[in-house]
């Protein structure tokens, strides 16, 4: 039942490449993260959202950029990528409502490999 | 700061039998949320069960429940008549409300893995 997509699933590119990782939701929310999850599985928050035009860097410092230019879409954006940035990144989004926090809808993951 | 400690890297069950991942937080606030998060081998995390601080009752989602102890600040997931499609990384989460003054954070363990053997 998933209303967050994550495109590509996989991706091997070469070192110095540009990418882009996609992140689309259909429930509205108005939250919406990104977040590194290492090897051992623990999940690192580097960016986020409160909604349009709002991004924020998150707890762990990382090279890569977000946008956030309509509701559904937060893409995470690589300019340079390298052997470093080897990870499984994860997208998720919530409702962000006064007194009522929701729990984070994760998408699949997008495992990259830099060569 | 808020914190979340999950102390088991990894347990194993055995089919059909219950078992018990801890979960362990610190927080000053007296109002928040806690969850419970599955992401099976490369597959999608999806929550499982979610706790509402000032609630009193532990939740309670078909096999899964969990056991909310606020003064110690504990919330370990009860998972009973175990099956093989439960074996998956557990995370642990805490929430706090929200505020316009702070910032919406989100503490995650760092993960129990649990095996279901056959």
């Amino acid at each position: 039942e998933a209303d967050i997509y994550q495109t590509p699933r996989y991706l091997v590119i070469g070192t110095g490449k540009k990418i882009t990782l996609e992140c689309s939701q259909t429930m509205g929310h108005d939250k919406m993260y990104w977040y590194q999850q290492d090897p051992g599985m623990e999940l690192h928050l580097i960016h986020y959202s409160y909604g349009v035009n709002s991004t924020e860097k998150g707890d762990l410092s990382s090279e890569s950029t977000v946008s956030r230019i309509r509701t559904e879409h937060f893409p995470l954006t690589l300019e340079s990528a390298r052997p470093s940035h080897t990870s499984q990144y994860l997208c998720a989004s919530s409702e962000y409502r006064t007194g009522n926090n929701s729990p984070l809808h994760f998408g699949n993951g997008t495992r990259l490999t830099v060569t | 700061a808020q914190t979340v400690t999950q102390s088991q890297p990894e347990m194993s069950v055995q089919e059909a039998e219950t078992v018990t991942l801890s979960c362990t937080y610190d927080t000053s606030e007296s109002d928040y949320y806690l969850f419970w998060y599955k992401q099976p081998p490369s597959r999608q995390m999806i929550l499982v069960i979610r706790q509402e601080a000032y609630k009193q009752q532990n939740a309670t989602e078909n096999r899964f429940s969990v056991n909310f102890q606020k003064a110690a600040k504990s919330f370990s997931l009860k998972i009973s008549d175990s099956q093989l499609g439960d074996a998956a990384m557990y995370f642990c989460a805490y929430r706090q409300t929200y505020s316009m003054n702070r910032d919406d954070k989100i503490i995650f363990g760092k993960g129990t893995r649990l095996h279901i053997l056959p």
